[in-house]
């Protein structure tokens, strides 16, 4: 059975912190996505990964397969990056965590 | 491009009642599926439907059912509601099957079970 664990489960930060935000999972995947999700509920896919590192603006992504963890930071946090950051690995279907809840103070 | 739409935004019912949420996907995409988050819990599968039929299902009951339409819209059904169906319901689209492409949201339907 594949689950997916992610740390730490709340997490506040200062503006201008940097952010580490983290995901393991317990079987081989094909990809993993993060997702940032707003009070509200709507949420927007992040990133896709397979393998390495991908960067969006102050957003990165890692993924070590082998390992089977993902960490996904912000650099420079800002108080409009306050929200639900949830991980997905996906094999024949998304299987999410439950999300790491990120609130971000002036 | 209007991405993901679902309707209705929020949904009150009493319980025994039955209720049906839909979802558009994304222009382009084919395959939708359908997720369950309660409060303070991730998104959890209820199913996914590609070319009208049900293709996956996650661990839910047979109070659970959907469609699919031609034009690859899609409907979740929930018969006999429970006081514990109270959630977000979530649809995601992609362009295939298997999630090896990115998947985008709705903006989700709060079901509220009375």
């Amino acid at each position: 059975k594949n689950e997916v664990e992610q740390s730490p489960q709340n997490l506040t930060a200062q503006e201008g912190e940097f952010i580490t935000i983290n995901c393991s999972y317990s079987v081989g995947i094909s990809a993993l996505h993060w997702l940032q999700q707003h009070p509200g509920g709507g949420i927007v896919s992040l990133f896709m990964l397979s393998s390495g590192k991908k960067k969006h603006g102050r957003l990165i992504a890692t993924i070590n397969i082998q390992e089977k963890h993902s960490s996904l930071h912000i650099t420079a946090s800002h108080p409009r990056d306050s929200a639900v950051y949830i991980c997905a690995s996906h094999t024949d279907k998304l299987i999410f965590g439950t999300g790491t809840r990120l609130q971000v103070f002036p | 491009d209007a991405g993901v739409t679902q309707s209705p935004t929020h949904l009150i019912k009493t319980r025994g009642q039955q209720v049906t949420l839909r979802c558009s996907p994304k222009s382009g995409h084919d395959t939708v599926s359908w997720y369950q988050q309660a409060l303070g819990q991730g998104p959890q599968f209820i199913f996914q439907y590609y070319e009208e039929e049900e293709r996956q299902r996650g661990n839910f009951p047979d109070r659970f059912s959907g469609h699919q339409f031609p034009n690859y819209s899609s409907e979740l059904n929930v018969n006999a509601l429970l006081l514990g169906d109270s959630a977000l319901y979530l649809c995601a689209s992609s362009a295939t099957m298997n999630w090896d492409t990115e998947a985008f949201f709705g903006q989700g339907t709060r079901l509220t079970v009375v």
